[in-house]
């Protein structure tokens, strides 16, 4: 199975504040169609996980511009400018590549 | 808009079965995967399989292979899960979410499992 080992496991942030967070895969993430199914999703206190992003870096319907997903083959990164209250939660990178279809452990986002 | 509407939380005693369902609606449900995700307590997220309902074809987690059987009736736009031989490591959170470019894009609200004498 694809291990996806997400850092760092908790993170506090300052409202309107920067951070970004890491996931890595144990294998390359490129599909034979030369896709990269790589995904980010968020899960509020209580609710059901959210898709953030797609396919590395395409923001899913709704979703603010002040999430971006980058990175290629084994290595990619979530960022989130100008932290808001409702970014707040746990969020988990996934890959829809290899099966079985896998998922990262988490990274808890903060208040500071 | 696409809404999945789970069935409600269940209570099951050990080595019984359950089936927990997924109603779908504001998409035509015969053309996307529907995939299933366990969660435990605490835990993070679990790929069980998917089902294609236009089909009935399904792929699942090797994992879950005699314990989860994915169906769906297109007739009612529902897909359904039944796991069996239930033991205390099925307790869990299970979500089904609808496919969006290998992605899970849209999510049911989740069904809560609990196995206990």
């Amino acid at each position: 199975d694809v291990v996806m080992t997400q850092t760092p496991v908790s993170l506090s942030v300052s409202l309107g504040g920067q951070v970004s967070i890491s996931c890595r895969s144990s294998q390359s993430l490129v599909h034979n169609n030369g896709n990269t199914y790589l995904s980010w999703y968020l899960q509020k206190p209580g609710q059901s996980p959210q898709l953030l992003i797609y396919k590395v870096s395409n923001r899913f319907s709704g979703i603010s511009d002040r999430f971006s997903g980058s990175g290629s083959g084994t290595d990619f990164t979530l960022k989130i400018s100008r932290v808001e209250p409702d970014d707040l939660g746990v969020y988990y990178c996934g890959q829809g590549t290899q099966y079985p279809y896998t998922f990262g452990a988490g990274t808890k986002l903060e208040l500071k | 808009q696409v809404q999945l509407q789970q069935s409600g939380a269940e209570l099951v005693k050990p080595g019984s079965s359950v089936k927990i369902s997924c109603k779908a609606s504001g998409y035509t449900f015969t053309s996307y995967d529907m995939h299933w995700i366990k969660q435990q307590p605490g835990n993070g997220l679990e790929w069980i399989g998917w089902i294609y309902p236009g089909n009935g074809n399904t792929k699942y987690n090797q994992k879950f292979n005699g314990k989860a059987t994915l169906t769906a009736d297109k007739s009612s736009s529902t897909a359904y899960m039944q796991l069996s031989s239930l033991t205390s490591e099925d307790s869990a959170v299970y979500f089904c979410a609808r496919n969006w470019e290998l992605a899970f894009a849209y999510w049911g609200q989740g069904t809560l499992v609990t196995v206990s004498s």
